[in-house]
């Protein structure tokens, strides 16, 4: 089993529709991010969370730490989110990955005009 | 504009040949990671070095090698050891664990494909 387990693996939207993009993690964690990977392949860092929520224009992240869940919202969605939204967890020290990222396998998300 | 730069973007190696990718970074981070990204999977970690002149093997290093001789540099040798050399390979950078910062930022990616 995957140290950390994204959903869905694909998510087909009309424009204008809310996401939501769900992460699940085994291991204890220090930070977890969200990233942003465009068909051309180059990867942008969303967010960075410890705890609580974080919100940047249309995006929201949240993370439930006794849960070992975040989610990812995109309110009114639009054609250019269209891309792989990636979970990333920076295990703690003493895990057996180390401090280091480990990283879910990201979900692909089309959004339709 | 500080950022990392990767080269070349797109490669193409015959069996047998050793390959360098190179990657540089102009935003002063001390820390600096490969990784490899396959279809349907998540990223791996190939080698990360936390400091100059010093770097620790991932989780898939065999068929790797790396060197840090500058703080801004961090190529990676894809050799003929690698079995299945054809991927897309990811640098990133981040300034030193503690630091309070905890940015990560990756290159464009180089896309390796062996003939």
């Amino acid at each position: 089993k995957n140290e950390v387990e994204q959903s869905p693996q694909n998510l087909t939207a009309q424009e204008g529709e809310f996401i939501t993009i769900n992460c699940s993690y085994s291991v204890g964690i220090s930070a977890l991010h969200w990233l942003q990977q465009h068909p051309g392949g180059g990867i942008v860092s969303l967010f960075m969370l410890s705890s609580g929520k974080k919100k940047h224009g249309r995006l929201i992240a949240t993370i439930n730490i006794q849960e070992k869940h975040s989610s990812l919202h995109i309110t009114a969605s639009h054609p250019r989110d269209s891309a792989v939204y990636i979970c990333a967890v920076r295990v703690e020290p003493g895990e057996t990955s180390g401090s280091r990222l480990t990283f879910g396998e990201g979900t692909q998300l089309t959004v339709n005009p | 504009d500080g950022g990392i730069t990767q080269s070349p973007k797109y490669l193409f190696r015959k069996e047998g040949q050793n390959v360098t990718l190179s990657c540089e970074q102009n935003l002063n981070h001390d820390a600096m990671y490969w990784y490899r990204q396959d279809p349907g999977q998540g990223l791996r970690l190939i080698y990360y070095s936390q400091i100059v002149n010093d770097f620790q093997k991932g989780d898939i290093a065999e068929g790797y090698s790396v060197s840090r001789e500058k703080k801004e540099s961090f190529p990676l040798t894809v050799t003929s050891a690698q079995k299945n050399p054809t991927a897309f390979y990811l640098c990133a950078s981040s300034p030193p664990d503690g630091s309070g910062a905890n940015v990560l930022t990756f290159g464009a990616g180089s896309r390796l494909t062996v003939l």
